[in-house]
């Protein structure tokens, strides 16, 4: 399979607690972002990569949230002290970017945490 | 307000109908106009897209853009119960990729 991959599926989660999700995107992307999906609502911009650098993040990313993308590959999601708040879906997608005329993103099948 | 507003649903519908999706956006600057589908726990995945107004058939699928009245729709014609999802209308400008999505309307097709 060459498609995003994101891990874990799914994480149950108490309040306080610390946790990362991690996406490996198609190989050749050089774009990878991070949206947040709630029930019953569209895919929510967080985070986006160019190759390892973080060019732009929304203010929907507090302080608790934190993106890696070491060596341009991989990315991480981390969120420190969850609150029952930050229970959602968790969706990574890559492109080509500019590369690509319609700049499709390519989306993971997301992480879903529950935090109770 | 959010940039962009999608027709709530859910819809249900019986197998062969026309189902009729709409999208409003106040983003002058949208220049890109895509649907996506999404089926139940999945991530999306890119359906059709279009660039400026007019219409793009694909199958039985029609992407509908007016620019004027800031409208986008999405018909989808001899409807399947595999057509069963949620429909995203995403929209971006040209000079950015991060795309801008509506809510998304459910719709059930009935064998």
């Amino acid at each position: 399979d060459t498609g995003v991959s994101q891990d874990p599926r799914h994480k149950i989660t108490k309040r306080g607690q610390n946790v990362t999700f991690r996406c490996d995107p198609i190989s050749e992307h050089n774009r990878l972002y991070w949206y947040r999906q709630t029930l019953g609502q569209g895919p929510e911009f967080l985070t986006y990569f160019q190759n390892e650098a973080q060019l732009e993040k929304s203010r929907l990313l507090s302080d608790r949230f934190s993106a890696e993308r070491p060596k341009g590959s991989f990315s991480t999601l981390e969120i420190q002290r969850t609150e029952q708040g930050d229970s959602a879906m968790y969706l990574c997608a890559s492109s080509l970017g500019q590369l690509q005329v319609t700049g499709e993103l390519f989306f993971g099948e997301g992480s879903r945490l529950t935090v109770l | 307000q959010k940039e962009v507003e999608q027709d709530p649903g859910p819809l249900s519908v019986p197998e062969g109908a026309i189902v009729s999706l709409n999208c409003t956006y106040s983003n002058s600057a949208f220049q890109y106009f895509m649907w996506y589908r999404q089926y139940s726990r999945k991530g999306p995945e890119l359906l059709m897209y279009t660039y400026s107004s007019g219409n793009k058939e694909d199958g039985r699928f029609t992407a509908q853009v007016d620019k004027s009245s800031k409208y986008i729709s999405l018909f989808i014609r001899d409807s399947q119960p595999s057509d069963s999802a949620t429909y995203l209308c995403a929209t971006r400008p040209s000079n950015d990729y991060k795309l801008s999505f509506g809510a998304g309307t459910t719709v059930t097709v009935r064998a």
